[in-house]
């Protein structure tokens, strides 16, 4: 069975800091996908790497993809407290299956 | 607007009351696909469909049951809820074929629906 691991699951930081949530497995992934999900609502796709060692931007968070496509990190830069959310990161196994990680919940603080 | 639409948003039932949860996608995906979502254990897939008539059982699919009679709707049955059943549940479409990056296994979710059992 293909297991994804999020760590950490819980992150409370203030506005302005850096951090880095980290996807793990044994498994390789054809992708992996990174979602925001805010209270209320389902998650939102933020980005998808394909290539391993890929590098992806969006604003103030970067997203990599290992190069053996078996982990991934996101890295937020001057967090604010829009940033505030449960991030789940989620692999495809070539098929149709996506399978999800529990999620790293962050909390920024103004 | 592109959407996945679920119906009801909350629920709170009791124990054998048959219910259902519907989910429909205004979006001509193939793939449709049910999750729940439990503190601590992410997003865990029920069943999912392929396309029409074709489901399959995802990672937890026990005391659930789904149908895919038309290609926008894939409701989601508790024939006899019981109280490890009270989760928040998703339903979620993609594109079924095509590269990743024209949004093939690319998820769009519904809001979500609470359900209580009691």
């Amino acid at each position: 069975t293909q297991l994804l691991e999020q760590s950490p699951q819980f992150l409370s930081i203030q506005e302005g800091e850096n951090l880095t949530v980290y996807c793990n497995s044994s498994s390789v992934f054809s992708s992996l996908q990174w979602y925001r999900q805010e209270p209320g609502e389902g998650p939102v796709l933020l980005v998808t790497v394909v290539t391993g060692g890929e590098v992806k931007k969006l604003k103030r968070l970067t997203f990599q993809f290992g190069d053996a496509r078996k982990d991934s990190s996101l890295h937020i830069t001057a967090a604010q407290p829009g940033d505030t959310g449960l991030y789940l990161c989620a692999g495809a196994d070539g098929g149709f299956k996506t399978i999800f990680g529990a999620g790293t919940r962050l909390f920024v603080k103004a | 607007e592109a959407q996945v639409t679920q119906n009801p948003r909350y629920l709170i039932t009791v124990t054998g009351k048959k219910l259902t949860v519907t989910c429909s996608q205004n979006m001509n995906h193939e793939y449709m696909s049910w999750y729940r979502q439990d503190p601590g254990l992410g997003l865990r897939q029920i069943y999912y469909s392929m396309n029409v008539e074709v489901t399959d059982k995802g990672d937890v699919p026990e005391g659930y049951k789904v149908s895919r009679k038309e290609k926008r709707n894939f409701p989601l049955i508790l024939e006899s809820p019981s109280p490890n059943q009270t989760s928040l549940y998703f339903c979620a479409s993609s594109l079924n074929s095509g590269h990743i990056s024209s949004g093939a296994n690319v998820l769009t979710f519904g809001a979500g629906s609470r359900l209580t059992v009691l």
